[in-house]
């Protein structure tokens, strides 16, 4: 079965610092991979995602991810942080028929 | 741009009572979800829709129906609504059953029985 592992509820990076956020999924087979993020009382907002050729993907809003098939990977990255990246984030992994599983989100705080 | 509409964005209902949850897409997409997100426990997939009075079940269906009567307006229905379905409810759509396009989501609906 297809599962995804979101490491860290909750990160915090200043404004300007490097944004981390990491995602392990299991899968028998190669994925699509997903990135989305929500803001506070809103829906979720497709950032990237990975279906195939190049394994590293470029969203909106200066983000990137890189799949990495020996490490069942799909972190996303930012170089810089900014004070509008502070919202929830998920990690999503495509399952048979199309339904996407979801990771149990990592909330990102930005300090001024 | 795909939208994805929830009627209602905050609700809140007394415990017993039937509570449909609305949501439209305007393109055509043939595939349509519901979600409900918890603190902690992310996105859990309820019911979903790959056609018109088509549904199958997700992981949580219990206590929850749906009904898809037009491709466009996929309904979520709580039959006797109770205390732990108090929740945010997000609807979905993708026009492809293969998952590579992902979904255009709706804004939610937040669900609050008392």
């Amino acid at each position: 079965a297809q599962s995804v592992t979101q490491l860290g509820s909750h990160v915090s990076v200043s404004e300007g610092a490097l944004v981390l956020l990491r995602c392990n999924y299991s899968s028998s087979v190669p994925p699509y991979l997903f990135w989305y993020v929500q803001y506070p009382n809103q829906g979720l907002q497709l950032l990237l995602k990975y279906t195939t050729g190049a394994t590293l993907v470029k969203g909106i809003n200066g983000f990137e991810a890189e799949f990495k098939k020996s490490e069942t990977s799909f972190h996303l990255t930012k170089p810089s942080a900014h004070m509008s990246d502070a919202a929830e984030y998920f990690c999503a992994v495509s399952k048979r028929g199309g339904k996407l599983i979801f990771g149990q989100g990592t909330e990102l705080s930005v300090k001024p | 741009d795909v939208k994805v509409t929830q009627s209602s964005r905050y609700l809140v209902k007394r415990t017993g009572e039937k509570v449909f949850l609305e949501c439209v897409q305007d393109m055509d997409h043939e595939n349509m979800f519901w979600y409900r997100q918890d603190p902690g426990l992310g996105l859990r997939l309820i019911y979903f829709s790959y056609d018109v009075k088509m549904k199958e079940k997700g992981d949580i269906p219990e206590g929850y129906s749906v009904s898809r009567e037009k491709k466009e307006r996929f309904s979520l229905i709580l039959e006797s609504a109770s205390t732990n379905q108090t929740s945010m409810y997000l609807c979905a759509s993708s026009p492809s059953a293969w998952g590579d396009y992902g979904y255009t989501f709706g804004s939610g609906t937040r669900l609050t029985v008392v």
